[in-house]
């Protein structure tokens, strides 16, 4: 079992839909857990942490789910410029230093 | 945060060839690190660099490989060594930045490495 596990895609959704996306986590011992945005042809950056009690960002929404081992995504109102790969991202305090697995990503396509 | 810069941004090289990638941050950080991504596919830790000592290496990557430097608490150089067309991927060079108590991690822009 992969270590970070998320569904590939494409989804491709409308404009001014909702979307969701599931990471799952093998590690019960994850500490801490992120969200990145990655652009075709750029570098990942840091959409947001997500919290053990929920976080909010606009239009973004970020839960953890320890029990299941599974962290969620979700974009309201979806923007074309929301097209991009979603990396979720989990850290193990490895020895005293932070062990990062990222997943393969997931990728969103928003449509006219 | 923390700003991030590589070079070169892309290059095209032949097997059996080196390639030095530089990675410069705009602060001091404790923790730097190289990552690959081959299309399609995750980032992958190649690993960690260890500013005064030799950096740590993950399963799969070896320093004969892999040299890195880290003279400085803000550069650090990734050497893709004898190359092979395997080789072709993007490498990212992250540093590790403690923000409201979470490890969050920023990116430098990456080099693209064609191997023919």
């Amino acid at each position: 079992r992969k270590e970070v596990e998320q569904d590939p895609g494409p989804f491709n959704v409308p404009e001014g839909a909702t979307v969701a996306f599931n990471c799952t986590y093998s590690n019960s011992a994850s500490q801490s857990f992120f969200w990145y945005r990655q652009d075709c042809r750029k570098e990942p950056k840091l959409l947001m942490s997500v919290y053990s009690s929920g976080n909010e960002d606009g239009r973004f929404t970020a839960q953890l789910n320890r029990a299941s081992q599974y962290i969620s995504l979700l974009i309201r109102d979806s923007k074309l410029s929301d097209s991009a790969t979603y990396l979720c991202v989990v850290n193990v305090d490895s020895g005293g230093y932070q062990k990062v697995t990222f997943g393969i990503g997931t990728k969103l396509q928003v449509i006219p | 945060s923390a700003v991030i810069s590589q070079k070169p941004s892309r290059d095209i090289c032949q097997r059996g060839t080196s390639l030095t990638i530089q990675c410069q941050v705009d602060s001091q950080v404790t923790m730097m690190f190289w990552y690959r991504q081959q299309p399609g596919q995750s980032l992958t830790l190649i690993a960690t660099a260890n500013q005064g000592s030799e950096a740590t290496y993950e399963s799969g990557f070896v320093i004969d490989k892999f040299p890195i430097s880290r003279p400085n608490l803000t550069f650090s150089t990734l050497t893709v060594s004898n190359m092979s067309p395997e080789d072709s991927s993007i490498y990212l060079c992250s540093v590790e930045v403690l923000e409201q108590g979470s490890h969050e991690q920023y990116f430098g822009p990456g080099t693209r490495l064609t191997v023919t």
